[in-house]
């Protein structure tokens, strides 16, 4: 039962232009979410988060979007860079009574071409 | 200076051997976890320790145990390895009042 969804497995995004990396859940109780990056032979390294208070959050070249009543949150990039060609993880979690239980969606491979 | 630091990175193992993976974070935060990634690239929750207390168990076979000498440490070991526990093994940290968790680099096993 995969509580979150990250549908596309990869994604080409030519440099300068954006990305957009699309994430699902399923699971109401979650109410704070975290998108991960991750290189190869690396652990995930923490980008971005939101609480489901918000339906917004940005950090520099990156922006979350919450949808709470359609259960879904997009990370975009502008611009894309090369450097950002990584694995992208999504994460949710419940804020209370969750032991800071993160859970993943399986990544979605993103490719910058120059 | 590595804030999550996890060894050895790479253990190529025969089944029924038991190994342990170590873990220190120097964040001062006072959670720990291990995550495990299956070949199917899949990151879940094994275990959770707030203050060197277990506080999450994701129903993980009972060979493998994780230990927690204090705050900063988070040790797994594994009995009896079976082939199925190949997989990269992360251990995390987090604040028990943050949300963000920091994640080491990963620890590859492979059992032959």
């Amino acid at each position: 039962d995969q509580q979150v969804k990250q549908n596309s497995p990869s994604l080409s995004v030519q440099e300068g232009r954006i990305s957009i990396l699309n994430c699902d859940y399923t699971n109401s109780m979650f109410d704070y979410f975290l998108w991960y990056k991750k290189y190869p032979a690396e652990g995930p390294t923490f980008l971005i988060s939101i609480s489901s208070i918000k339906d917004k959050n940005e950090d520099g070249r990156f922006t979350v979007f919450l949808n709470k009543s359609a259960k879904h949150l997009s990370l975009h990039i502008v611009p894309s860079q090369p450097g950002d060609s990584a694995v992208y993880f999504c994460a949710a979690m419940p804020l209370t009574g969750g032991g800071n239980k993160l859970t993943f969606g399986t990544g979605t491979q993103l490719k910058v071409e120059l | 200076d590595t804030a999550v630091s996890q060894t050895p990175k790479y253990l190529v193992t025969q089944m029924g051997n038991d190994k342990s993976i170590k873990c220190e974070q120097n964040l001062g935060h006072d959670t720990m976890y291990w995550y495990k990634q299956d070949s199917k690239k899949f990151l879940k929750i094994m275990f959770s320790y707030n203050n060197k207390e277990l506080i999450i168990n994701e129903t993980v076979p009972n060979r493998f145990s994780p230990k927690s000498p204090d705050k900063a440490h988070l040790n797994l070991h594994i009995n009896s390895l079976e082939l199925g526990d190949s997989a990269v093994y992360f251990c995390a940290s987090s604040r028990s009042t943050g949300n963000t968790i920091y994640f080491g680099e990963g620890s590859w096993l492979t059992v032959v």
